[in-house]
């Protein structure tokens, strides 16, 4: 199993400017996923960290707006920049280990 | 990805069997079929995977129709606590690059 932390738990921002989010595991880990999940909706996965290369990122999401870094196997960040109304979200963190992803609780933010 | 089709949401009574049910009629040989749950304000959460067989755990089972083309997730006796959107996933766990996708889900309510 893996236990999951991320700060901040929820925060709120000013459009056009950026806030990191950071993720903490309780073990070493190869692969990290971020994803957003929009108000009332489900999960949409915004990238793929692996530790030691470039993040990969799905389809609509793009590095230059979230930015992410893997320094070591237990610990990433995501940075969502130039915020706007639209990017009001909670963000997850989540792991693979064996045939599980475990997700953190998520950074609930809102921007203004 | 291969998609799966669940109801938008069941209701059940407390103590009483659910059965939750998933149709993903364009399964692979390759894909396993995996069912993870949100509860309110929490991250997902891992409940039961499978390949063919049916499989148990102490949270659930989980039947998968011969042809596997279709599966239902079995709470045995559901309480309060189970109350959460259930999502039917599907992902070719000998691929790395697969990643597990969320559909819409089932709100599951359970009536006291």
């Amino acid at each position: 199993s893996a236990v999951i932390s991320q700060k901040p738990s929820r925060d709120i921002c000013q459009r056009g400017t950026s806030l990191t989010i950071q993720c903490q595991v309780d073990s070493q880990v190869t692969m990290m996923f971020w994803y957003r999940q929009q108000p009332g909706q489900s999960l949409t996965l915004i990238a793929t960290a692996n530790q030691g290369s470039e993040a990969t990122y799905e389809s609509g999401f793009v590095i230059d707006k979230f930015p992410i870094s893997r320094p070591n196997l237990t610990f990433s960040t995501l940075t969502v920049s130039n915020m706007s109304p639209e990017d009001s979200s909670i963000y997850l963190c989540s792991v693979e280990s064996g045939y599980e992803q475990y997700f953190g609780p998520g950074t609930r933010l809102t921007v203004t | 990805d291969a998609k799966t089709t669940q109801p938008n949401s069941m209701e059940s009574n407390e103590e009483e069997p659910v059965h939750l049910p998933c149709n993903h009629s364009t399964i692979s040989g390759t894909d396993y079929i995996h069912w993870y749950r949100q509860l309110p304000s929490q991250g997902p959460e891992y409940v039961i995977h499978g390949l063919t067989s049916n499989v148990n755990n102490r949270m659930a089972s989980l039947a998968i129709a011969e042809d596997r083309k279709s599966s239902t997730l079995i709470l045995h006796r559901a309480t309060l606590r189970d109350a959460a959107v259930y999502y039917c996933i599907l992902r070719d766990d000998m691929n790395r690059d697969d990643k597990i996708i969320f559909g819409k889900g089932t709100r599951l309510h359970i009536l006291p």
